[in-house]
This record gives C-alpha cells, structure tokens and sequence, in this order.
C-alpha cells in the first residue's frame, strides 16, 4: 500500500499525558500537512511542511502542540498535557508540487480520545 | 480571511433521485476549489476539483462548476446509487497554500 499512513489509528489516554502520533506520506510528495476534526467538522488545519521546512505553524491551537519533519520523509505531531478538548480526529494529507493547487491525499486518521 | 459555507445536513435521497450539495465560498485571489468525500470508515479523497472560473470538475458521474460570479461550486449528480452514501466536503485553497474545508454534507441513499 502506498497512500498516507498514520500510527496509531486509535490512542486513548489520560488528561496531562503527552502523545504522539505518526504520519507517513507518500514517498515523492514533499507537502505534508496535519489538520484536526472533530465530530460535524471539516478537517481544520494545523500547520504544514515543504520538505523539511515547516511552512506554517501559527494555526496550532495551543503552544502544546509541535510537530516536526526531521528529514523530510514521516512527520510526527506531539499533544503535551493532553487535555479533554484534544479529543478529535487527527488527520494528515500529502501533495506533491509547488502548486497550492495540487489534490491533497489524507491518511486515515488517529483519533484521540482524553479521559 | 477564507471561509467555506455547505448546506447542512444529511440529505436523504432515494436511489437515482438527483443530488445538488451547495457550497459557497469567501476568498481572496483565485483559489482553486475542490470537492472531497469521506466513505464510512475511511480518510478523504479528492473526488472533483476546478482551478479557475467557469471550469468544470467531473468524476464518477458528479459535477460542479467553478462560479466565480456567484462565488459557488454547487456539486451535482444526475442519478444518485446507495454506494455513494458518504460525507462530502467543499474545499478551497488559495496562494497561502492553507486549505479551507467547509463542514461536510452527510449524503444517505435508500434503496
């Protein structure tokens, strides 16, 4: 298979704890973005890489929230402590192209649930 | 700044009945738009898309027109099958390269 890969799909965990989740694009695209969704919601965007260069990270909700793409290849996206209002989908989408314009792929998603 | 504004939701259609899903759009510039969809269970994947005015986007018998006038891209389709039971979301992106999704039209087909 070689869409958009995201690890875990599923994370449960408690208020205060940190997670991480894991996004693995498609090999040749050198866009990678991370957008949240919550339930009756479209995908909201969070930030985005070209390569290893993070483009734009001021819509991050919170300073809790970092990603990075150390080598231009899988991204991680880290929730430091996690509140119960981080419960959502977690989605990432890859493009390739210098174009705005290109079809973005999405992953199938890891959804957070704060107890 | 950019906005996407969908009908609500679910339509509720019977088999081969005609789907019209209205989208309209606030940008600056000349965004391109794009339809998504979501099946049960699954990420989102481009159904459609249009990248400057009076474009049409077409794919597995559905339709929309880039309306630059009227600032839409009502997405349609002529005859409507169980299999396309799905959550549809109307999509724009412009120069700054950030996606804006509107809040997704929930699609149910009965037989």
């Amino acid at each position: 298979d070689t869409g958009v890969s995201q690890n875990p799909r599923h994370k449960i965990t408690k208020r205060g704890q940190n997670v991480t989740f894991r996004c693995d694009p498609i090999s040749e695209h050198n866009r990678l973005y991370w957008y949240r969704q919550t339930l009756g919601q479209g995908p909201e965007f969070l930030t985005y890489f070209q390569n290893e260069a993070q483009l734009e990270k001021s819509r991050l909700l919170s300073d809790r929230f970092s990603a990075e793409r150390p080598k231009g290849s899988f991204s991680t996206l880290e929730i430091q402590r996690t509140e119960q209002g981080d419960s959502a989908m977690y989605l990432c989408a890859s493009s390739f192209d210098s174009s705005a314009y290109n079809e973005q792929f999405f992953g199938p998603g890891t959804r957070l649930t704060v107890l | 700044g950019n906005s996407v504004t969908q009908m609500e939701g679910p339509v509720t259609l019977s088999e081969e009945a005609f789907l019209t899903i209205n989208c309209t759009y606030t940008a600056t510039g000349y965004p391109s738009l794009f339809w998504y969809v979501q099946y049960p269970g699954e990420g989102l994947q481009l159904l459609l898309k249009a990248t400057k005015a009076d474009d049409k986007g077409s794919n597995k018998g559905f339709e929309a027109t880039y309306r630059k006038e009227t600032t839409s891209f009502h997405l349609e389709k002529g005859s409507v099958q169980v299999s396309d039971s799905a959550v549809y979301f109307c999509a724009l992106t412009g120069g700054s390269y950030i996606p804006t999704f509107g809040r997704g039209t929930s699609l149910i087909v009965h037989p």
